[in-house]
């Protein structure tokens, strides 16, 4: 069963970097995700595409302080120089032939 | 600019039905890969449907059999028509776009792009 794996919160310092994890369940190690960000109040916005082999593309308009990396079954979203309004739900998608998943989200707070 | 704007939310009671409209602006749907995505109140994000620019359609268990996707595509529009409406199904209701991309097996690429959601409410 395809199943996306998120820790339910994180937090970090105003300026500080974070890397959230998203991990793909047994067997599926090698499917692409996308990592969504949320703001309070707010519909989802894609930040960007990861595939297995680490390459990765971004949407339109995201800093260069949003970075992603792949590591087996993992993969991760790293957010460099955290500002105030990068407090907000992160979602991981995967994806198949008929089905969309979506990890439970991990809140991050900027302290 | 590429957008999609829904409408159509409101509050039924249960056992009733609502039809939600997602118009495209900027990209056909025809030629893309969307889908309605929903958000409980203080919950995650949950994949509800999807229509392939094959025609094919797919959903969750949660709602196969009483949601139906479909699109117009002379008014680049896509639709959920919900029957059988139960409390759970009080949510946000977001569409959103899966670019082709013949690099993946579906033979779509990540979501893309998201509306601003409408509300659905099932209460007495």
């Amino acid at each position: 069963q395809l199943v996306l794996t998120q820790s339910p919160s994180a937090s970090a310092s105003l300026g500080a970097s974070v890397k959230l994890t998203c991990t793909l369940s047994s067997g599926h190690s090698r499917y692409a995700i996308a990592w969504h960000q949320q703001q309070p109040e707010k519909g989802p916005r894609y930040l960007m595409k990861l595939n297995s082999d680490g390459s990765h593309s971004k949407g339109d308009g995201i800093p260069d302080r949003f970075s992603g990396s792949s590591s087996g079954a993992e993969r991760y979203l790293t957010i460099s120089s955290l500002q105030s309004e990068d407090e907000a739900d992160y979602y991981c998608q995967t994806w198949g032939t008929g089905i969309v998943v979506f990890g439970g989200g991990t809140r991050l707070t900027v302290l | 600019e590429l957008q999609l704007v829904e409408s159509g939310g409101g509050l039924v009671r249960p056992g009733g039905s609502l039809r939600l409209s997602c118009a495209a602006s900027g990209f056909t749907v025809s030629g893309n890969y969307v889908s309605w995505v929903r958000q409980a109140p203080g919950r995650g994000l949950e994949w509800v449907s999807i229509i392939y620019s094959g025609g094919s359609t797919y959903y969750a268990d949660s709602v196969r059999d009483r949601f139906t996707i479909s699109r117009d595509n002379s008014k680049n529009t896509l639709y959920l028509q919900m029957n059988s409406l139960r409390d759970e199904d009080t949510a946000v209701y977001y569409c959103a776009r899966a670019p082709y991309s013949g690099k993946y097996n579906s033979g779509h690429d990540a979501f893309d792009i998201w509306g601003q959601g409408t509300m659905v409410t099932v209460s007495s």
